[in-house]
Order: structure tokens, then sequence, then C-alpha cells
């Protein structure tokens, strides 16, 4: 199962920054937080990853709570290509570990 | 990174036959993965494709119905046998070298009649 707990929808509108929030509550200490997004019709895509420590890359920032109990994620100036699933998980880093999709939250991003 | 493709891209399918998926990998990988994800549900983990050795299946996946091989760092294949309606889904590959990111596949639209 899934060890995660993220909004089924959410909007947003164009050029805003887009939060999207994920509870882990169980979350282990060698486990990570990764976000990955699945654009209509193609194969999800990696967006950022973190243990403990905010991240920022070149298409988001993720923050991550002190307790690490829940996370944020922001795309700082949303725009229509940014519509897609976005899935929020958890993940331990090691060579067997695989990815386990929970459902999502669904990001309309309107004009 | 990795640029992975997948054959056929998509298939319309008779019931009782069935289908063989190819993923291809522009690089030598680690892990390679093949999940399932039926029309408007996420993504579910059919097996890991272990290369040389036979594929670890999650629950509710058995070999007889979705035999997997991977011969080398670079390719995998997934059969759907005996399909029925239900097998209609798109099925993805996915590889890592089981440090950091997971790339995945543009997938294959499979639809059975």
């Amino acid at each position: 199962d899934a060890k995660t707990t993220q909004p089924p929808s959410m909007d947003c509108a164009e050029g805003r920054a887009a939060n999207l929030p994920c509870n882990h509550s169980t979350i282990s200490g060698n486990e990570y937080v990764y976000w990955y997004r699945q654009i209509h019709s193609q194969g999800p895509q990696y967006i950022i990853h973190g243990l403990k420590n905010n991240e920022t890359n070149e298409m988001a920032s993720l923050i991550i709570t002190e307790d690490r109990k829940s996370s944020t994620l922001i795309l700082p100036h949303a725009t229509l290509r940014d519509t897609a699933v976005y899935y929020c998980i958890v993940r331990a880093m090691n060579r067997d570990d695989k990815i386990i999709f929970g459902k999502g939250t669904r990001l309309h991003i309107l004009p | 990174s990795a640029v992975i493709s997948q054959k056929p891209s998509r298939d319309i399918c008779q019931r009782g036959t069935s289908l063989t998926i190819q993923c291809q990998v522009d690089s030598q990988v680690t892990m390679m993965f093949w999940y399932r994800q039926q029309p408007g549900q996420s993504l579910t983990l059919i097996a890991t494709a272990n290369q040389g050795s036979e594929a670890t299946y999650e629950s509710g996946f058995v070999i007889d119905k979705f035999p997997i091989s991977r011969p080398n760092l670079t390719f995998s294949t997934l059969t759907v046998s005996n399909m029925s309606p239900e097998d209609s889904s798109i099925y993805l590959c996915s590889v890592g070298w089981g440090n950091n990111e997971q790339f995945f596949g543009p997938g294959t639209r499979l639809t059975v009649l």
C-alpha cells in the first residue's frame, strides 16, 4: 500500500504558485520523499526528491516539515503545461527499492 | 538520464491471444520494472525484471499470466498471456540504477476486445 495521502484534485490559476500537499506520517528515517507527475497519455516524469532538507531544482521546490511527516511541492509559476497528476512517493534509497504509486493529486491549471 | 522506448506503442487484440511488449533502454541500467495502469487509475507495479534470473512478481501477479524476460542490461519484454478485456491497460516499463531517479517509458496502450 502507498504510504502517502494526497488530496484527489486541486485547481491553480496560471502564473500563480501551485502548492501540492502530501502527508507521510509513517515515514522511516531512511526513506526519501519523491515527487513524480504524469501528464495525460505520457509516462510519469521525475520532479524532485528530498530527505529532510528543502530542495529546489529547475522544475520545483520541495518543502519537508521538520518532523518529516508531511511535505509540499511548489511549482512557483504554474503554466497550462503543468496540468497533470502529481504523485508523492516515499521510498528508501537502496538498490532494490521500487516505486509504489498512490492515487496522486490531479492538478488543473486554470487560464 | 535514460531514453526508453517501448514497442508497440498501442495495440488492439482479441480475447485469448497473447501480446509481447518490448522495452529498450539507451544505456545499461541496474533495475527494470513493469507497471500497469488501468483506465483512470494509478500505476500498479507488476514485477521487477531481473537480468539472468526469474522476475520478482508483486502480489496478485503471476508468471504464467505475465512472463517477463531480461536477457541483458538494456532490454526486457513483458508478455500479457491469454488476454481478456480486463487486461486493457497501459503497460509501462521503468528503469533505474537503484540510487536515485527512476525513469519511465512512454507506455504501451493495450485494448482487448
